[in-house]
């Protein structure tokens, strides 16, 4: 029972194009999402963030969208470049309930980025 | 000048010998965590300290263990480690818990063998 799917496991985008991660949850007391970036070998790092009061967050080629009727966001990176070659999660958070402010991850998905 | 430091950075251990890995922080975050992450899977939560308080995830076997001594460094203790708790074992820390949402910060992470 995954809380936090991501449901693409690999995306591959041509350098300069947009590249859409997607991510869907299921515990409608989240109310804070992350994605963080992992390259190989190397811990997460954190990208982005958006609270549930928002809709949209942007820190310059990243823009985290969030559906809470759809339960639904996504990241949005544009223009895409071979650096951004890496593993993307996607995490979320509920400040109340059982287990305020512990991260619950996706799977990840792998987006590779090609010149 | 790194925030979150796990040593070591590569962990082999032999079947039912203790291990223990550790996590240092420079950030000064009142919470602490530890991920087991398994390959292509999501990092999963084990445990976390809120300051001195000890929070155990309901499904964290017993074989695993957890000691802060201080605000900056954290143990993981595997008491008997068995073929299926090789993974990467990742620290975090944030600065709050449930006052406010806040990001974790993630150490590089300690793959462990078991042989």
């Amino acid at each position: 029972d995954q809380q936090v799917k991501q449901n693409s496991p690999s995306l591959s985008v041509q350098e300069g194009r947009i590249s859409i991660l997607n991510c869907d949850y299921t515990n409608s007391m989240f109310d804070y999402f992350l994605w963080y970036k992992k390259y190989p070998a190397e811990g997460p790092t954190f990208l982005i963030s958006i609270s549930s009061i928002k809709d949209k967050n942007e820190d310059g080629r990243f823009t985290v969208f969030l559906n809470k009727s759809a339960k639904h966001l996504s990241l949005h990176i544009v223009p895409s470049q071979p650096g951004d070659s890496a593993v993307y999660f996607c995490a979320a958070s509920a400040r109340y309930g059982g287990s305020q402010g512990n991260l619950i991850f996706g799977k990840g998905t792998k987006l590779s980025v090609k010149p | 000048d790194a925030m979150v430091i796990q040593n070591p950075r590569y962990q082999v251990t032999q079947f039912g010998k203790p291990v223990t890995l550790s996590c240092s922080q420079t950030l000064n975050h009142n919470v602490m965590y530890w991920y087991q992450q398994k390959s292509s899977q999501a990092p999963k939560l084990l445990f976390h300290y809120y300051d001195k308080d000890f929070n155990n995830e309901a499904d964290t076997p017993d074989n695993f263990q957890s000691r802060r001594p201080n605000t900056s460094f954290c143990f993981l203790d595997i008491r008997s480690p068995g073929l299926g708790d090789a993974a990467m074992y990742l620290c975090a820390t944030s600065r709050d818990l449930g006052r406010g949402n806040t990001e974790a910060f993630f150490g590089q992470g300690t793959r462990l063998t078991v042989v």
